[in-house]
């Protein structure tokens, strides 16, 4: 347990509404993910962060944004929410190097209507 | 872009009985992680490894670089060991991961 919350851990809101979903870690790890993940899907990396204010795009960025003012906080904002970005999003966190492991927070079910 | 799949996309099996999921990649990797999901539940890992075998608990994974493929063993499966088992691979040079679609396994008593 590498001491990863995530905030809300369910909404439901309404198509063209923003809408923000919070990481807080507290293992001081320097990379940040953010994933959804849907049926028939992998999970799939949205944004990531390797540092503070250093953030870049995944697979799957369009409609999303991100911000890392903090090591402890990163920030996944869906500025008009739409029904396809109904889903499970998951936040990881990452120590320093490729030889460390992710560690995952406990998602936050999101339902756009 | 590595691809990674994994066999079988559905297991159901006898509580006791030896399991193997199965994971393939595309392109050379510098790690293999497998990771586990309740249903309705968070994402823990349970392996990472580049090369040989890792041993914990009932739990065993192997990778072979050459093939490019790596193995989830459970022996004497039991039903909490019910889950979703998703292999994730890194590629070098990178800090992201490449997920697999997952592997649910259903241990019946």
């Amino acid at each position: 347990d590498a001491g990863i919350t995530q905030s809300p851990r369910h909404k439901v809101t309404e198509t063209g509404t923003p809408v923000t979903l919070r990481c807080h870690q507290t293992e001081n790890h320097r990379y940040m993910y953010w994933y959804r993940q849907d049926p028939g899907h992998g999970l799939r990396l949205i944004h990531y962060s390797y540092g503070v204010k250093d953030t870049d795009k995944g697979e799957v960025s369009d409609g999303y944004s991100v911000s890392r003012s903090k090591t402890e906080d990163f920030l996944l904002t869906l500025e008009s929410a739409t029904s396809s970005q109904t889903s499970v999003y998951f936040c990881a966190t990452q120590g320093q190097g490729s030889s460390y492991e992710q560690y995952f927070g406990p998602g936050t079910r999101l339902t756009v209507t | 872009k590595n691809e990674v799949e994994q066999s079988p996309q559905n297991l159901t099996a006898q509580e006791g009985e030896f399991i193997t999921i199965n994971c393939s990649y595309s392109v050379g990797i510098s790690a293999l992680h497998w990771l586990q999901q309740h249903p309705g539940g968070g994402i823990v890992s349970l392996f990472m490894l580049s090369s040989g075998k890792k041993k914990h608990g009932r739990l065993i994974a192997t990778i072979n670089i050459q093939e490019k493929h790596s193995s989830l063993h459970i022996t004497a499966s039991h039903p909490r060991d019910s889950a979703v088992y998703i292999c994730a691979v890194r590629d070098f040079g990178n800090e992201k991961l490449t997920f697999g679609t997952g592997t649910r396994l259903t241990i019946i008593p």
